[in-house]
């Protein structure tokens, strides 16, 4: 079965960085793209960007430019999302999630997600 | 603040229909047929259970249902259920070749 399991929760201080990591399994990693999403407490969602994992390339949202890094190692099937420059607005769970479809006929929503990870940035 | 708006609540006794509107521009919601809907219930990982407007992935009750007109899209749940208490959010994939949420609809059962 389809699985995406995410590293554990963190406290950054504001300024820092945080890395999340995103193991798949149950899949072919490479065929199917990877989001980066989060949801800040009481909101709602926002999208942050996309992992192509054969070739890696990515995509993010404007917002985020300058300061979101997204990789992927494919010997492991894990994708990493890393935040920089954090402040108290980044607080918030951040999840992956596998788009529907394989590349070429995908569905462009978001099919399978990790458990969420929680990114707490405090002084 | 997301461009997409959809009502902050909705509720509705059991047994009856409600629908969720998901109101974007051409350039996201009324662009393509990619707007996929997420119900959420608290404390947990979103679900998808709509996509590219009115398809349902495996296992999701025939009691959700969605549509478009324009640059609204809808989320309808017939036969309203106590576990369908939760928060509902649209998406869409839009032409900048980015994806948008909706601000999200906590739907609550009488």
């Amino acid at each position: 079965q389809v699985q995406l399991v995410q590293s554990g929760a963190e406290v950054k201080k504001p300024g820092a960085s945080v890395k999340v990591s995103c193991k798949a399994s149950g899949y072919t990693f490479t065929k199917f793209h990877i989001h980066w999403l989060r949801q800040a407490p009481g909101q709602g969602l926002e999208w942050m960007g996309i992992i192509n994992p054969s070739a890696g390339i990515t995509n993010w949202a404007p917002k985020f430019k300058g300061r979101i890094t997204m990789t992927r190692d494919t010997s492991t099937s894990t994708a990493y999302m890393e935040l920089t420059s954090l402040t108290s607005e980044d607080t918030a769970v951040y999840y992956c999630a596998r788009e529907r479809g394989e590349m070429g006929a995908t569905e462009l929503c978001f099919d399978y997600w990790g458990q969420g990870t929680l990114v707490t940035v405090s002084s | 603040q997301s461009a997409v708006t959809q009502p902050a609540s909705v509720s509705g006794s059991p047994g009856q229909s409600i629908t969720i509107s998901c109101t974007g521009s051409s350039s996201d919601v009324g662009g393509d047929k990619y707007v996929s809907w997420y119900q959420q219930h608290a404390g947990k990982v979103p679900k998808l259970i709509i996509y590219e407007v009115s398809d349902r992935p495996s296992g999701v009750s025939s009691r959700f249902s969605g549509s478009k007109s324009g640059n609204t899209a809808s989320l309808t749940i017939s036969g309203l259920q106590a576990e369908d208490e939760a928060d509902y959010y649209c998406s869409s994939f839009t032409s900048s070749h980015h994806y948008v949420f909706g601000s999200g609809t906590k739907v609550t059962v009488l």
